[in-house]
């Protein structure tokens, strides 16, 4: 198993550019998230999704869009870029939410400079 | 929601050491996990431990759910177990798992 990978690992954009980062995972989880990581800070939840064609809003989700068509993948759109996106961005995976089988994977991550 | 504290927020110790990190949460959970953030960014799960004890090589964790609160103990710290260690968890009634601010940790050779 490749577990969960995310591309691209580093991106510089421009303000108001858009960009998709992509998240996979070959485990057959149901659950997939994505956080955001900044200097010396924990991570926020940005969307989730508890299965395909479900997804919902985390803590941070403005400046942000998701979907899932297929159990495997979930890509984190940034609609126009914002200085304030410069981050680090983690996908991550549990089987389900049920007791026992919600022990979360992460994706290496994703480091992402607005200018 | 829910808010979640790790004490303390920096910790040197010497190689060899013992230290207890802490995790309070302000509402009763049905999830709660420890990560390690290696050096380079990595974030491995350690535990998932919504109550009562477990134990990992030199790791160990115990969830006191009714007083909540979890301690993640490391004995003999090594110079490998130095990184962040943040703590997280899932109210009952939420799909979101939620995560503390983190414990920076340095272990000295």
């Amino acid at each position: 198993n490749a577990g969960v990978t995310q591309t691209p690992k580093f991106q510089v954009l421009k303000t108001g550019q858009s960009m998709t980062l992509q998240c996979a995972q070959d485990m057959n989880h149901e659950y997939m998230s994505w956080y955001r990581q900044d200097p010396g800070m924990g991570l926020r939840l940005i969307h989730y999704s508890v299965g395909a064609g479900i997804t919902d809003q985390g803590e941070v989700p403005n400046g942000y869009n998701v979907s899932r068509s297929t159990t495997e993948d979930f890509p984190l759109r940034l609609l126009s870029a914002a200085p304030s996106q410069t981050s680090v961005y983690f996908c991550a995976s549990s089987y389900s939410l049920a007791a026992n089988q919600e022990t979360q994977y992460f994706g290496p991550g994703t480091r992402l400079l607005v200018l | 929601g829910i808010q979640v504290e790790q004490s303390p927020p920096d910790l040197i110790l010497q190689e060899g050491a013992n230290s207890t990190l802490r995790c309070n949460f302000s509402d009763s959970v049905n999830n709660l996990q420890w990560f390690h953030q290696n050096p380079w960014g990595q974030l491995i799960n350690l535990f998932y431990i919504p109550s009562g004890t477990k134990q990992n090589g030199r790791l160990s964790a115990t969830t006191v759910a009714t007083e909540r609160y979890s301690l993640l103990y490391i004995s003999s710290s090594q110079t490998t177990d130095s990184g962040v260690y943040f703590c997280a968890v899932r109210m009952d009634s939420s799909y979101k798992l939620i995560f503390g601010s983190g414990t920076r940790l340095l272990v000295r050779p």
